[in-house]
């Protein structure tokens, strides 16, 4: 089971949208709508984000939006701010019902 | 609301077992999957695995072979149970509330893997 793929850094000035890209297979993100984010600061626990592709759980900023294209899911953040900057981790359900992570993509804001 | 708290030894000498606990507290373990998750230093998240409340689990392949989850609902406790471990296996371990995603997660406990 390898992990799903994800760009190992992506950048972006305040106010700016950035992207962040998960690719997986027909059997994990392609094959299910139940594709989660998680972002991480450093020495602190995950914050789930985004779920089942395009949800946001309450109390989470409407500048975070998912969506899903064949076998890559994304997470957008509009109107960057210094605050988003940390690590960034996708998540999808499996056709073995293992959970599987991306490998992480570190967001710097400029 | 609900928390999770990760308890168990912080230091482990290779080739033995590490145990950690996840106690649950502001709801019922009942009705939920509830995952462990790991992180070596410096790198990503790696699903161990989860257990239903009944009892029913599932495993990462990579590490079936080794590990064990078990459920007390008695407690609201669910365990870990990693045999024969080595320097790899060190790593912040997590707990995590489990539906088609991850939450509430623990804090984390560092475990570390050395003689």
């Amino acid at each position: 089971q390898s992990a799903l793929t994800q760009p190992a850094s992506v950048s972006g000035s305040p106010g700016q949208s950035i992207t962040i890209s998960c690719t997986g297979t027909s059997s994990d993100v392609g094959g299910y709508n139940y594709v989660s984010w998680y972002q991480q600061h450093p020495g602190k626990d995950p914050k789930l984000m985004i779920y089942d592709v395009n949800k946001r759980p309450s109390g989470v900023s409407n500048r975070f939006s998912g969506s899903k294209s064949g076998n890559t899911a994304s997470l957008t953040i509009s109107g960057l701010q210094a605050e988003d900057e940390g690590d960034y981790y996708c998540s999808s359900h499996t056709s073995s019902s293992t959970p599987l992570f991306g490998g992480g993509t570190k967001l710097t804001v400029l | 609301q609900v928390q999770l708290q990760e308890s168990g030894p912080r230091l482990v000498k290779p080739s033995e077992t590490l145990s950690l606990t996840c106690t649950v507290s502001g709801g019922s373990i009942n009705r939920y999957y509830w995952s462990w998750i790991r992180q070596p230093p410096g790198k990503g998240l790696e699903w161990i695995g989860y257990i239903y409340y009944s009892g029913n689990t599932n495993y990462n392949p990579s590490l079936k072979s080794r590990v064990t989850i078990s459920v007390d609902t008695s407690k609201n406790q669910f365990s870990l149970k990693l045999n024969s471990v080595t320097t790899a296996d060190t790593a912040v371990y997590y707990c995590a509330r489990t539906i088609t995603w991850f939450d509430p997660w623990g804090q984390g406990t560092l475990v570390t893997v050395s003689s």
